[in-house]
This record gives structure tokens, sequence and C-alpha cells, in this order.
């Protein structure tokens, strides 16, 4: 069946840091590929997407290639702060009205 | 634009209990989607529905556990009775059908004494 594999954390920073968050997944077909974004006390929020190989989603600074080669969808960004601080979702869909498949959340804390 | 809606809030209850959590949709939007989100257990979806019709149950714990959408505008997830391991954030996501983007409430945080 379809699943996803990311980095479960939590990870601590510091402010202006590099950011990797290794997604990996597992799917039949051609499934669009999301990065969803939780800050506390909050829904999640979709921060990116990408649909289709070799797309790149971006985002508030946060960039994702969807490689199929790899089967992989890993966030980046160049340079964090501390309002980044929150739990991060990778998830794939396999379009249309399809439910996504979650993984399991990465908490990422950056400190000042 | 107004968001998913979902209410109440907080809810604590107690064991035996049942416990109605409401969701509104984006306007609009078609498809419907229950999550429960845990510490132990992640994010799992429960339920969906597709134009008020549900499409796929399979994530519904127990009989315990049942959901509604009587109309495209409201849904309602119910757990009768409630136990102290139902104890989670829940959170309503709606999307366009054919759209894969899926847009989540704020969540009702559940707590089961």
């Amino acid at each position: 069946g379809n699943s996803v594999t990311q980095m479960e954390g939590p990870v601590t920073l510091s402010e202006e840091a590099f950011l990797t968050i290794n997604c990996t997944y597992t799917a039949t077909g051609y499934p669009s590929l999301f990065w969803y974004v939780q800050y506390p006390g909050e829904g999640l929020q979709l921060l990116l997407k990408a649909t289709k190989a070799d797309d790149k989603g971006s985002n508030k600074g946060f960039e994702a290639t969807y490689r199929k080669e790899t089967t992989s969808f890993h966030l980046e960004k160049g340079s964090v702060q501390v309002s980044d601080s929150a739990v991060y979702f990778c998830a794939l869909s396999r379009g249309g009205s399809e439910k996504l498949v979650f993984g399991k959340g990465m908490k990422l804390t950056v400190n000042p | 634009d107004a968001g998913v809606i979902q209410s109440p809030r907080h809810e604590v209850t107690e064991m035996g209990q049942e416990v109605t959590l409401r969701c509104k949709p984006i306007s609009g939007h078609n498809s419907l989607f229950w999550y429960r989100q845990t510490m132990m257990r992640g994010l799992e979806l429960l339920i969906y529905f597709n134009n008020n019709v549900p499409i796929d149950d399979s994530g519904m714990p127990e009989d315990r556990f049942s959901a509604k959408m009587p109309n495209a505008s409201f849904s309602t997830l119910k757990i009768q009775p409630s136990e102290p391991r139902d104890s989670a954030v829940y959170f309503c996501a709606s999307s366009l059908q054919d759209r894969d983007t899926q847009y989540f409430g704020p969540g009702t945080r559940l707590t089961v004494l």
C-alpha cells in the first residue's frame, strides 16, 4: 500500500541554521506529494506541494523537489527562524478526492 | 473566506458520556475528512465523505464511533460511550473533489476522564 516515511525528530536548531527533513514514499502510480505544517495549538496547513516528477514546490523559503528515481520529497530551508518552530508532516495523495497518507511528523524547535 | 470551522474547541467529559464533535467545511468543498491526532499514534484518518456520502470508514476505531454528513455544510463525529483512550485532538478537513489539497480546521481537543 501507499506509505510515507519521514524523519521523526524532535530536532532543535539555532536561528539561521540550514534545515533538511527527509521524506521518502512508497506508492503505486504517480502520487502528488505534500508538506504540511502544524504550528502550536493549530490545525495543519499546506506548506507546499508537487504533483509530478521533478516539480519543485516552494513557499516561505522552504523548498522540496519531487524525485521519482529516489522516491523522495525532502524539505529544505536555508536559514530557519524562530517562527518556523512547528511540526512538519510529509504526505502523499493518489490525486482527486483520494485520502492523504501522512508521515508521523517531525517536531522542529528553533532557538534564537 | 472562512476556513473550516470546528466546535467545540475543547471538550472535557467523563467516561461513558456521549460526545459530539461538529464541523463546517469550506463553502463549495465537497470532500470532508475526519482525523484523530495523538502522541502515540500520530495523525490517523478516521473517515471521509465525497458529496456527503461516506467513502472510506476503515479508520473508525470501533462501533462506538459514528460520523454523519447530512448536508454539504455540516458533519458530526459522535463517540458513544466515550472512553479515556479516546482523548485526542480531532481534526476536520475539507477539499474540492478532484483537487488534492486539504484544508484543516483548528481541531477539537477531547479529554475523557
